[in-house]
């Protein structure tokens, strides 16, 4: 079945960088981008920016742009996400979602059809 | 970016009840408007994608309507898995947007 397994809950100092892995299976992983989206405690869901599978292009998030770096590894079907000179309003889950395209309709949707289960990643002093 | 605002925020309904959501976008988005369904520590899932067109195995009491700036989410009848928070968002720009969430409350 299709599938995304994130990487484990990590803890890090402000200033940090962290990087998150995304490894996908089930399905072929260049056909699809990878979504990253993000949800600090009790708030909404943030999108944080969006990679090709197949030619690596980006599209980042304002709020992150500059900060953020968004990476496959085609040969482990494998999405990154990188985070630099974290503060304290970084802290948050941060999910990966698979950018499905659907056709049949007429027109090209794409929205996030399979979801990571999510990675903590808290930023304290 | 293109702002999408929820209404409301909250609500308290009972099982049985014909709930309605809205989703407004600060521009038109045509049809590219999608509605997902979170509980409680997990992550979301799909629920509606292009306005109106169901996600393979969402019961059918969800439904979704809308075009332009406007569009509505409706569970017909609420069982009690239903209760959660539902985000829309727009795929109408290459720059994703989200809805701030309406959470769904037992009364």
């Amino acid at each position: 079945q299709v599938q995304l397994v994130q990487s484990g809950d990590e803890v890090y100092r402000p200033g940090a960088s962290v990087k998150v892995s995304c490894k996908a299976s089930g399905y072929s992983f260049t056909s699809y981008g990878i979504n990253w989206v993000r949800q600090a405690p009790g708030q909404g869901l943030e999108w944080m920016g969006w990679i090709s599978g197949y030619k690596g292009n980006t599209n980042y998030a304002q709020k992150v742009q500059g900060r953020v770096t968004m990476t496959t590894d085609t040969s482990t079907s494998t999405a990154y996400m990188e985070l630099r000179s974290l503060r304290s309003d970084d802290t948050a889950v941060y999910y990966c979602a698979r950018n499905f395209r659907s056709t049949n309709t007429g027109r090209d949707y794409y929205y996030m059809d399979v979801w990571g289960k999510g990675t903590t990643v808290t930023v304290s002093s | 970016d293109i702002q999408m605002t929820q209404s409301p925020s909250s609500l308290s309904a009972s099982v049985g009840d014909r709930v309605t959501i809205t989703c407004r976008a600060s521009q038109s988005i045509s049809t590219y408007l999608h509605w997902y369904q979170q509980k409680p520590g997990k992550a979301p899932k799909l629920l509606i994608y292009g306005a109106s067109r169901l996600q393979s195995g969402v019961p059918s009491r969800f439904s979704g309507s809308g075009s332009g700036t406007d569009f509505t989410l409706t569970i017909s009848s609420l069982q009690p898995e239903d209760f959660a928070a539902y985000y829309c968002q727009q795929s109408y720009s290459h720059f994703y947007t989200f809805g701030q969430g309406t959470k769904l409350e037992i009364k």
